[in-house]
């Protein structure tokens, strides 16, 4: 299995800053890498598709970057509705999630 | 708009059996990929099936394996997770899910609470 390796765990964070959250793969998964957002008590969204891909409806300020091994998913200028739990996807082989990151206000 | 709703969660015995529905709606169903995903309590998602557009196909990771059948209704519109010999650590959130050309999962369902408790 694809083990996915979230970075940080828990991100505080600032309203207006640009973060960036990692997600790395134990093997190349090529682009199929896919980025969802969970708040309390919600199902999870999906948030970016096939590394970079944007979803309508989601806010311009999500982006992401990345292919093999290696990928990013950013924030450009945090607002307090973001702050959730983001996890990363694989569908490269049978599908696979990274643990999470939290996102929580400094 | 794309709607998925799940039913049939609830508290069960270890080893026995519960059967999960989703009904979907606002797309044609023959033409997805489905899946099943779970959360339990204060965790991480974990994939737990899928099956083609077709039915033709499914796959399971090895937690459940032997254990669940995913199958569908495509006159119905209807997900299926058939769920035998639970166990307490297949406690958790139970999410259908629409599969994405790309291996994404771009719409998720409300969820259904799924117990297993003496």
């Amino acid at each position: 299995d694809v083990v996915l390796t979230q970075s940080p765990a828990t991100l505080s964070v600032t309203p207006g800053e640009r973060i960036s959250l990692s997600c790395r793969a134990s093997e190349s998964v090529d682009t199929y890498l896919h980025w969802y957002q969970q708040k309390p008590n919600e199902s999870p969204r999906l948030l970016i598709k096939y590394a970079s891909q944007s979803i309508s409806g989601i806010p311009s300020r999500f982006s992401g970057s990345g292919s093999g091994t290696d990928f990013t998913l950013s924030i450009n200028g945090v607002e307090l509705e973001d702050l959730s739990i983001y996890y990363c996807q694989q569908g490269n082989s049978l599908p696979t999630f990274g643990a999470g990151t939290k996102l929580e206000l400094k | 708009e794309v709607q998925l709703v799940e039913t049939g969660g609830g508290l069960v015995q270890p080893g026995r059996s519960l059967k999960l529905s989703c009904v979907a709606s606002g797309f044609t169903f023959n033409n997805y990929w489905m899946s099943w995903t779970r959360q339990a309590p204060g965790k991480g998602l974990e994939w737990v099936a899928s099956i083609t557009n077709s039915g033709g196909s499914t796959y399971y990771p090895d937690s459940v394996k032997g254990r669940f059948t995913i199958s569908r209704d495509n006159a119905q519109n209807t997900l299926y997770l058939q769920m035998n010999s639970l166990r307490s650590e297949d406690t958790a959130t139970y999410y259908c899910t629409r599969e994405g050309y790309t291996t994404d999962y771009d719409y998720w369902g409300q969820g259904v609470m799924v117990t297993v408790s003496s």
